[in-house]
């Protein structure tokens, strides 16, 4: 058990439709990452949350967008969703310190699945 | 951050050791190597990571080599739950930039009875 929670664990939804997923960090974890991981594209980074403030983007496409809140969990939004949305995504969480490294542990996943 | 290098497969015999390669011969001075592995659809599970020296925790050991160029992830006692595919990644340094992970298609590895 890595401590990043993710829910829900799977999402069955219709094309066109908008579904939230939910990432609780570790305790003291300041960044939170999500990743998606589909079947031709392997694990592809989307976004980095540091403190409340966007960090870093990937691969992210603008129907797509995330938030960190206070509390620092954070949620992917995923609106007007296609059929290639389908994918698991991962949440991973670090506590980013000031110097040195920073090891990311992910949480077990939500597997989408659009119809 | 750096490019790696990992063979697509390899086999190993349960009860042996597994030694796994990973070439990042770009790997700047500050940049540490970390080590990945997925069990079938699991969230990717964080296994050990080094910088010169050489490392164990209960997992794994990690060599790097003098010049940093390559490492050597090794289970000593491979079980049947270690078959996963195992990524090798040299991140970005913390900053202002982000750290993300770059996952790479990785090393599948199948212990075998």
């Amino acid at each position: 058990d890595s401590g990043v929670t993710q829910t829900p664990k799977h999402l069955i939804t219709a094309t066109g439709q908008r579904v939230t997923l939910r990432c609780s960090p570790r305790s003291g974890d300041l960044s939170v990452y999500w990743y998606q991981q589909s079947l031709d594209q392997g694990l592809q980074f989307l976004i980095q949350y540091y403190n409340g403030e966007e960090r870093a983007k990937g691969n992210i496409l603008e129907r797509f967008s995330a938030q960190q809140f206070p509390d620092l969990h954070s949620e992917l939004n995923l609106s007007s969703l296609e059929l290639g949305d389908s994918a698991l995504y991962f949440c991973a969480s670090s506590p980013t310190p000031a110097s040195g490294t920073d090891t990311q542990y992910f949480g077990p996943g939500t597997r989408l699945t659009v119809l | 951050d750096a490019k790696t290098t990992q063979p697509p497969s390899m086999d190993c015999a349960e009860g042996r050791a597994a030694n796994l390669p990973c070439n990042h011969s770009t790997i700047s001075g500050n940049e540490y190597v970390y080590w990945y592995r997925q069990i079938h659809s699991q969230g990717p599970q964080y296994i050990i990571h080094g910088l010169k020296n050489n490392e164990t925790n209960e997992m794994a050991s990690l060599i790097i080599t003098e010049d940093r160029k390559s490492s050597t992830l090794i289970l000593p006692h491979a079980t049947l739950r270690d078959t996963a595919v195992y990524y090798c990644i040299v991140p970005p340094l913390p900053g202002n930039a982000g750290n993300m992970l770059t996952f790479g298609g990785g090393t599948r590895l199948m212990v075998k009875p």
